[in-house]
């Protein structure tokens, strides 16, 4: 069974701009939660979407946003993006809710904001 | 809201060696996992750890769960190079929004 996978792997954006990762889950889970890894605040919570829709959500400004497609894969939209939005943007995939399945994590994307 | 904590930061042993890295959690949790990350990269999930008293063993490290004390332990035998890594413990409260919690993480040296 092929991984979560995550696109794109890399990418450099100035202030200002905005930005969609790409998020493909494991065949068969309807679950994905998105996370931000910085050195600074470590991993936080974003957001779980479960059958297309935001069931969760973390601690962060509206600038950040998410949505999931019938087919469970998920997109997350940073707008007018910050210096401080650098991070490494991972995304999690289980077959049911995260609360009570166990996350398989992706690559992730490392995001880098000039 | 819920508070992961995890001791020591840093931790650099050398090999042969034991040693353990605590993860205590602020409210009450049957839902307890362990990740490795090797710099650059994922996480990898270790141990899952559901019940009061749990006990998993994978070659080198053995996880526990006390539920009662909120603290979990990643106990380390006989360390060799290959397990140096940043190690994270998160945890879902019974409470709540049942988000996934991340300690702040134990970078792990083993030194020949």
């Amino acid at each position: 069974k092929a991984g979560v996978t995550q696109t794109p792997r890399y990418l450099i954006k100035t202030r200002g701009q905005q930005v969609t990762l790409s998020c493909s889950p494991i065949s068969g889970h309807r679950s994905v939660s998105w996370y931000q890894q910085t050195p600074g605040q470590g991993l936080q919570f974003l957001f779980e979407y479960f059958s297309e829709t935001q069931r969760n959500k973390g601690n962060f400004p509206g600038r950040f946003s998410g949505r999931q497609f019938s087919n469970s894969r998920s997109e997350m939209n940073v707008s007018t993006l910050e210096l401080g939005d650098s991070a490494l943007y991972l995304c999690a995939s289980s077959p049911g809710g995260a609360a009570t399945y166990e996350q398989y994590f992706g690559p992730g994307t490392r995001l880098t904001v000039t | 809201e819920l508070k992961v904590e995890q001791n020591p930061l840093f931790l650099s042993m050398q090999e042969g060696k034991n040693y353990t890295i605590y993860c205590n959690y602020s409210t009450t949790s049957d839902r307890l996992y362990w990740y490795r990350q090797d710099p650059g990269k994922s996480l990898e999930s270790l141990f899952v750890l559901l019940s009061n008293g749990a006990v998993k063993q994978e070659g080198r490290l053995m996880a526990s769960l006390d539920t009662k004390a909120r603290l979990s332990t990643l106990h380390i035998t006989a360390a060799v190079h290959d397990l140096s890594a940043t190690y994270f413990c998160a945890v879902i409260s019974n409470f709540g929004n049942e988000k996934l919690t991340f300690g702040t993480g134990t970078r792990l040296t083993i030194i020949p």
